[in-house]
């Protein structure tokens, strides 16, 4: 079983659509997270942390459940710019200091 | 300028050949990383540095070697590459250890062995 998993999708949605990306984690110890967004195999960027409260950010709400070990994002009104690659992303402990475990991503492609 | 850069950022390459790709950043951040990204298999890591001279395994450093004997550089080397290390890899660098840090990636080099 991989470490952090997620549906790769593509969801295809029009602009203005809402849309939900759901990602679960195997690793009890892990104790934050993120979700990175990517575009055209560019380099992976932070879109937004996890908190356990849920937060948002404009458009954006993303969710975590300790105890399911799961997390999501949600996408208010689509648009055509939010086309790229989400990664879910898991911090856990290592020797020195904590590393980052990527799902695989979920494609999000928005159409006018 | 300031931030991650890596270089070169496209090469071609032949089994059995030693390559080194190379990282550097501008924020003298402490920790660096070494990912590699591979259809289905999201980014993997390969090496990290917590300082200068202090390196560890990630989860598939098998085939590479890494040093770090400078806080701004962190190069990655294939000491024999095969085609199985065909792939895009990113460096990645944090201030500190903690866990709510954000790692910052460089633009990736693709890296094609025939």
């Amino acid at each position: 079983r991989k470490e952090v998993e997620q549906d790769p999708g593509p969801f295809n949605v029009p602009e203005g659509a809402t849309v939900a990306f759901n990602c679960t984690y195997s690793n009890s110890a892990s104790q934050s997270f993120f979700w990175y967004r990517q575009d055209c195999r560019k380099e992976p960027k932070l879109l937004m942390s996890v908190y356990s409260s849920g937060n948002e950010d404009g458009r954006f709400t993303a969710q975590l459940n300790r105890a399911s070990q799961y997390i999501s994002l949600l996408i208010r009104d689509s648009k055509l710019s939010d086309s790229a690659t989400y990664l879910c992303v898991v911090n856990t402990p290592m020797e020195y200091g904590n590393k980052l475990v990527f799902g695989a991503g979920t494609i999000l492609r928005v159409k006018s | 300028d300031a931030g991650i850069t890596q270089s070169p950022r496209y090469k071609i390459t032949e089994t059995g050949r030693q390559v080194t790709l190379m990282c550097h950043q501008t924020w003298s951040h402490s920790y660096m990383f070494w990912y590699r990204q591979d259809l289905g298999h999201g980014l993997r890591l390969i090496y990290y540095s917590a300082a200068a001279d202090i390196t560890d395994k990630g989860e598939v450093p098998d085939g590479y070697v890494v040093s770090r004997s400078k806080t701004e550089n962190f190069p990655l080397t294939l000491e024999s590459a095969t085609r199985s290390q065909t792939s895009v890899y990113f460096c990645a660098s944090t201030a500190g250890p903690s866990q709510y840090n954000e790692q910052f990636f460089g633009p990736g080099t693709r890296l094609t062995v025939l």
